[in-house]
């Protein structure tokens, strides 16, 4: 079966970094994806992850260790409009399925 | 360009009602997927398909349908409505799941908010 975890809710300050974790566990294994979802809106893609390692994208990056089944993505210099849910999600595909996380409330405060 | 687009976006049924929900997308992907979305259980997939003629249930299938005739749509059916499908119903389409140089990310449409009463 499947199972992704990922903490409910987090809050951070403006300007800070914050870090949210992933674990995992499928029967199949072909890359991480992370979304971002503002409220009311459709999820948007974020990062994508196949290998071990740390791929960057300007304030944001995403880590993979796929013997730990495990990621995280890391938000730097934290904007008010980064407040939204953060969605982790695995390609499992022996299913051809794309399996989501419950999602991480991230809160930015002033 | 389109996208991926679902209509309607708001939708009321009574329990019992059948109703169909659309989505077509104008990139050519060939794999396409419906999840539905509730507080705190984030995305929860229902059906998918990885190309025309072929589909398959995903995590919570039942009371719902699908078929994919055509390579664009992707239509999602609920045979007979009852009040635990209220939810909001997100459709999302990719190029390939088969990773590569191809990340196989999701495109989704804006959503379909649906109310059994």
């Amino acid at each position: 079966g499947q199972n992704i975890d990922q903490p409910t809710e987090m809050t951070a300050t403006e300007g800070a970094i914050v870090q949210i974790n992933c674990t995992y566990q499928t029967s199949g294994f072909n890359g991480l994806f992370w979304y971002q979802q503002h409220a009311g809106e459709a999820p948007t893609f974020l990062s994508y992850n196949v290998l071990d390692g740390l791929e960057e994208k300007g304030r944001f990056s995403s880590f993979l260790s796929r013997s730990k089944g495990y990621s995280y993505l890391l938000l730097k210099e934290l904007q008010m409009k980064d407040s939204a849910s953060y969605l982790c999600a695995v390609w499992d595909n022996q299913g051809g399925k794309l399996i989501f996380g419950q999602g991480t409330e991230l809160s930015v405060k002033p | 360009n389109a996208g991926v687009t679902q209509t309607p976006k708001f939708q009321v049924l009574k329990t019992g009602q059948s109703m169909t929900l659309q989505c077509a997308q104008d990139m050519n992907h060939e794999y396409m997927s419906w999840y539905r979305q509730d507080p705190g259980m984030g995305l929860r997939l229902i059906h998918y398909s990885v190309g025309a003629g072929i589909t398959d249930q995903g995590e919570v299938p039942n009371g719902y349908n699908v078929s994919r005739s055509t390579t664009e749509d992707f239509p999602l059916r609920l045979l007979s409505a009852a009040p635990s499908q209220t939810s909001v119903y997100f459709c999302a389409s990719s190029y390939s799941i088969w990773g590569g140089t191809n990340t196989g990310e999701l495109f989704f449409g804006e959503g379909s908010r649906l109310t059994v009463l």
